[in-house]
């Protein structure tokens, strides 16, 4: 049973370009989230796909665009890109939240590790 | 607002002993998930352990457990015979049920945990 994925591992940028980071989830999951975990600090919540829409976002500006295709994978772009944006990208992978599930596991992919200079 | 805090940036054990990594949380909600992730190095995040906030009983997983103490507003870890491969970062993460129902969870800031021999 493969777990979440992610692509590229590593990803070195420069100023004003844009980057695509891609995901799948893990198998049988129909939700993406996806969080940047800055150097030494915890993840931040990006947004999530579900059903290819935007469930919610978190406080990240319209630089930071996603997208999620029929089977759940999921891609994550970033536009005009800043030495802010260098970071640990992860994605994590779950069933959408039932309002009577008591528990589910988001489950996190190795990450892609962005560098921009 | 919610939050996660995490006091001790980093935290010294000796192989074979238990630590306890700290973990706060603010919310207002009367339903919340909490949880704690491990992650190494290499990127990672590894799910160890879920606490709900309806739950009577601290949850424990293999030489994982949680100290819940719901009036104290506090979820500690509780690392039981610990090993050399132990040592990482370590996450705490709340789960917030909000309108959404999306789940995002909200990190601390992480607590770094080395095991010496």
């Amino acid at each position: 049973d493969a777990g979440v994925t992610q692509s590229p591992t590593h990803l070195i940028k420069t100023r004003g370009q844009q980057v695509t980071l891609r995901c799948s989830p893990k198998s049988g999951h129909d939700t993406v989230s996806w969080y940047q975990q800055a150097l030494g600090q915890g993840p931040q919540f990006i947004f999530q796909y579900y059903e290819e829409e935007e469930r919610q976002r978190g406080n990240f500006p319209d630089r930071f665009s996603g997208h999620q295709f029929p089977n759940y994978s999921s891609e994550l772009n970033v536009n005009a890109l800043l030495l802010g944006d260098s970071a640990l990208y992860l994605c994590a992978s779950s069933l959408f939240l039932r309002l009577d599930g008591r528990h589910y596991e988001q489950y996190f992919g190795p990450g892609t590790r962005l560098t921009v200079t | 607002a919610q939050k996660i805090t995490q006091t001790q940036p980093g935290m010294f054990v000796q192989e074979k002993e238990a630590v306890t990594l700290d973990c706060t949380y603010d919310t207002s909600d009367q339903s919340y998930g909490l949880f704690w992730y491990k992650q190494p190095s290499s990127g990672e995040m590894i799910f160890l352990i879920y606490q709900g906030s309806y739950d009577e009983q601290n949850a424990t997983e293999g030489r994982y457990s949680l100290n819940f103490q719901k009036a104290r507003k506090s979820a500690n870890l509780v690392i039981s015979a610990s090993q050399l491969g132990d040592s990482a970062m370590y996450f705490c993460a709340m789960r917030v049920h909000d309108s959404s129902n999306t789940g995002k969870l909200i990190f601390g800031q992480g607590t770094t945990l080395q095991v010496k021999p």
